[in-house]
């Protein structure tokens, strides 16, 4: 049972690198969702997709790019890292249906010195 | 709008004690109800949930009764264990309200000591 799987576990980037996170999900769930949790926070939404080819902007989009060209993938593209995007990146998907719950990956670490 | 508010933390208790983290909410609509679960160094687990006025979600011996009087979702447990220790979310979803987003609490770290 993968669910969902996240790639990388952990990175460290300069400032003013890329890089992009991986998130892949063998559940077949239409809808997926990038969130950022900062040391001791909740969790931000940065993008959602209600399918492929279909992309919308959470409450902190600025600094990052996603794409839906599968069901199954959902990447995460950094342009320009800054030491504000430090944080662990949590990747989600679930079924369409109302009141199914999002199932979540282990999260990607990411530093930016 | 929708929102969740969730009891501050941390708690700490000992090991056998009861635990009660209070969740209250604001929906227009008629949300369904989570509690996740985050123990260190790993994602958010789905713990239980509760669709409707009433239900009862329980899992691990964690029960929450979604109260639509009060608008809570308080996660209880009658005798908490030290791989309890974790920190716990409550979420709300209000699709006709909130679209296809989760409406997350701030979280709430446990700490069970021996």
């Amino acid at each position: 049972n993968a669910g969902v799987t996240q790639t990388p576990k952990f990175r460290i980037l300069k400032i003013g690198q890329s890089m992009t996170l991986q998130c892949t999900q063998d559940m077949n769930h239409n809808y997926m969702y990038w969130y950022r949790q900062d040391p001791g926070m909740g969790l931000k939404l940065i993008y959602y997709s209600v399918g492929a080819g279909i992309t919308d902007k959470g409450e902190v989009p600025n600094g990052y790019n996603v794409s839906r060209s599968t069901t199954e993938d959902f990447p995460l593209r950094l342009e320009l890292a800054a030491p504000s995007q430090t944080s662990v990146y949590f990747c989600a998907s679930r079924d369409s249906h109302s009141n199914q719950p999002q199932h979540f990956g282990d999260g990607t670490r990411l530093s930016i010195l | 709008g929708d929102s969740v508010t969730q009891m501050e933390g941390p708690v700490t208790l000992s090991e056998e004690a009861f635990l009660t983290i209070n969740c209250t909410y604001t929906a227009t609509g008629y949300p369904s109800l989570f509690w996740y679960v985050q123990y260190p160094g790993e994602g958010l687990q789905l713990l239980l949930k509760a669709t409707k006025a009433d239900d009862k979600g329980s899992n691990k011996g964690f029960e929450a009764t979604y109260r639509k009087e009060t608008t809570s979702f308080h996660l209880e447990k009658g005798s908490v264990q030290v791989s309890d220790s974790a920190v716990y979310f409550c979420a709300l979803s209000d699709p006709p309200n909130t679209g296809n987003q989760f409406y997350f609490g701030t979280g709430t770290s446990l700490t069970v000591i021996p």
